[in-house]
């Protein structure tokens, strides 16, 4: 009965592969959101959907693409992975498209690039 | 454009001492106010908010913050904290302009000691 699932948790990989990191909210939310959180904790927006549709994409490479099937999933991947990609990636979903309803985060996929 | 800034990135206290955790915001519209809290390897979970109306909120496991409009902060409190209160603590704005865009403080950890 997890509201914001995300997967894998923890993925490992080499510099220059391709992957993806995997998010379902059952929470019947409109919007959703991906968030890198760097070592120093830091937590930066970088791309949120409402309804499938994009309305926020941060200063994000391009090698980031995020894809929405349907409104209880957005996908994150990433191609030519690099060193400083090595961060923890978190899904989250809201409501309502707006700052009145808290976001609800995933447990988070800690991303390691070797 | 729209910041937040946690001046503390560490805050120590005994346990059954209280607690201040402070958050300043600059914004030049209407701000909407979140407190989330972060336990170790897991998700970000919503403590409190500020919409509008009183500005003394109180939220989850006993912690309550101000929403100071002059001094543009929203400081959180706890009256007496617990071992298992230690976490990382994250403030984050949205405003009126975009309310699906959360902007984050880099966090305060806060450690309870025995």
């Amino acid at each position: 009965d997890t509201a914001v699932s995300q997967t894998p948790k923890y993925l490992v990989t080499q510099m220059g592969n391709d992957k993806s990191i995997k998010c379902e909210q059952n929470l019947g939310h409109d919007t959703m959101y991906w968030y890198k959180q760097d070592s120093k904790k830091f937590l930066k927006i970088m791309f949120s959907y409402n309804n499938k549709e994009l309305i926020i994409n941060e200063t994000v490479p391009n090698r980031f693409s995020p894809k929405s099937p349907d409104k209880a999933h957005l996908n994150l991947h990433i191609n030519s992975l690099e060193l400083g990609d090595s961060a923890v990636y978190f899904c989250a979903s809201s409501p309502l498209a707006g700052g009145f309803g808290e976001q609800f985060f995933g447990p988070g996929t800690r991303l390691t690039v070797l | 454009a729209q910041s937040v800034t946690q001046l503390d990135s560490q805050v120590p206290v005994f346990e059954e001492a209280p607690v201040e955790l402070r958050c300043n915001y600059s914004s030049s519209v209407s701000v909407y106010l979140f407190w989330y809290v972060q336990y170790p390897n897991q998700g970000l979970q919503l403590l409190l908010k500020y919409l509008s109306g009183s500005t003394l909120v109180k939220g989850i496991n006993g912690f309550e913050a101000e929403f100071n409009k002059s001094q543009t902060s929203f400081h959180l409190r706890k009256p007496s904290v617990h071992i298992s209160d230690t976490a990382e603590y994250f403030c984050a704005v949205s405003d009126s302009r975009n309310f699906n865009k959360f902007y984050f403080g880099s966090g305060t950890k806060l450690n309870v000691k025995p």
